[in-house]
């Protein structure tokens, strides 16, 4: 256990569906991140969240939304997603500066 | 160009050897290196950092950096089936911005 809480650890949604990612961290972190890992590519960032507020936004398509309510929770909010977004979605917390990331065990999505 | 490299593998080797992983990275700048591991359905870990050029050792891990040809390694020795996971290289760009390389899938045979 990491202290970083992702849920659900699977899920499989269909093209037109509307599902949420969960991430909490229990480490008092101030930053929070979402990374996708597809198979043989290196991980990716897709977005950075310092002290609540977005600090980072890799050009990810806007089917992807995220909300970050406080310093504890992140959230992905996902629709009409389309089948190469399938991947393991995590999600990470650090202090702001210190180089060490704590990752969840991820949410392994297939979008059917 | 890729920010950070690193070969795939898979690589396979006997219990007892001594694997050596190794990534190379584009930006001169960079000053922080991290190994990550990650074992099947796991989330990454950090496993080693550095900092600047330099060798560090935490038992049977060693990490590595030569900034001047900007490549990186992480040696581990006495290797076990334990340590067979995927390991991947990272590298910190700037505030809370942590690039991996792609991972290298490593088995440990008995």
């Amino acid at each position: 256990e990491t202290g970083v809480t992702q849920t659900p650890r699977h899920l499989v949604m269909g093209m037109t569906n509307k599902k949420s990612l969960k991430c909490e961290q229990h480490l008092g972190h101030n930053a929070m991140y979402w990374y996708k890992q597809s198979a043989k590519k290196p991980l990716e960032l897709m977005f950075v969240y310092n002290f609540k507020e977005q600090t980072e936004n890799n050009s990810v398509p806007s089917r992807f939304s995220p909300e970050c309510p406080n310093s504890s929770h992140l959230f992905l909010h996902l629709h009409t997603l389309q089948p190469e977004d399938s991947a393991l979605y995590l999600c990470a917390s650090s202090q702001t500066g210190n180089t060490e990331a704590f990752f969840g065990q991820g949410t392994r999505l297939t979008v059917v | 160009q890729k920010e950070v490299e690193q070969d795939p593998g898979p690589l396979s080797v006997p219990e007892g050897a001594i694997v050596s992983l190794n990534c190379t990275y584009s930006n001169s700048a960079f000053q922080y290196f991290m190994w990550y591991r990650q074992y099947s359905r796991k989330g990454p870990e950090l496993l080693m950092y550095t900092y600047s050029s330099g060798n560090k050792e935490d038992g049977r891990f060693t990490a590595q950096v030569d900034k001047s040809s900007k490549y990186i390694s992480l040696f581990i020795r006495d290797s076990q089936p334990s340590d067979s996971a995927t390991y991947l290289c990272a590298t910190y760009s700037s505030a809370s911005k942590i690039i991996f390389g792609s991972g290298t899938r490593l088995s440990i045979r008995p």
